[in-house]
């Protein structure tokens, strides 16, 4: 049975950091892209962060860019979204899934809810 | 490339067919997900008409242009849920779907 199972969200003050992970079981991580995609009540469904199977290569919406990281661990079959600087507008559910194929996503974990609040 | 663009509602009655659209897509790797309430995305199509196993033939895709489209026969009641279209890492902003 695949599984995605994520976990680190919380609330968080603005400027604060928080890392996500994301474990994966179920099918071969160490040769699927992954991502991050996160949900708001007011934008949707929003792709955040994509990494490739060996982590060489990163990309980020610029909304995001220099303040999240995306790494992976293939050993441990994780991926991890170290968020920083955070803003009252990355409140959201995140998920991580896996893009099997020119940004289609089969396989999604049941999100982990970050809240960006003084 | 933009956001994609869904109506924000659609409705039908149990057995009957509805169609959502989604217009602005830019290539064929166009995907739709079912999600219920607090639950993760499920993929329904890929690849403008694929299915995933496990789908019910009920779900169909296609696309003419632009504009992609799902299309949903013989409504049952648990395929109420909000429904998202993807394209080349841009999602619409959901249509969600009321079976009557």
């Amino acid at each position: 049975e695949v599984q995605l199972v994520e976990s680190g969200g919380g609330l968080v003050q603005p400027g604060g950091s928080l890392r996500l992970s994301c474990a994966a079981s179920g099918f071969t991580f160490s040769t699927s892209w992954m991502m991050w995609v996160r949900q708001t009540p007011g934008k949707g469904l929003e792709w955040v962060a994509h990494i490739t199977p060996d982590g060489s290569i990163t990309n980020y919406i610029d909304s995001v860019r220099g303040r999240f990281t995306v790494s992976r661990d293939n050993a441990k079959n994780s991926v991890f979204l170290q968020m920083n600087s955070l803003r009252a507008e990355d409140t959201a559910v995140y998920y991580c899934a896996r893009d099997f194929a020119y940004q289609t996503y089969d396989y999604w974990g049941q999100g982990t809810l970050v809240t960006v609040s003084s | 490339q933009s956001a994609l663009t869904q109506p924000p509602s659609a409705s039908g009655s149990p057995g009957q067919s509805v169609a959502i659209s989604c217009t602005g897509t830019s290539s064929n790797y166009v995907s739709w997900y079912q999600q219920h309430p607090g639950k993760a995305p499920k993929l329904m199509i890929y690849e403008v008409s694929k299915r995933p196993s496990g789908v019910p033939d009920r779900f169909s895709g296609s696309k003419s242009g632009t504009t992609a489209s799902l299309a949903i026969s013989g409504l049952h009641a648990e395929d109420e849920a909000d429904y998202y279209c993807g394209n080349s890492g841009v999602f619409g902003g959901g249509t969600k779907l009321t079976v009557l």
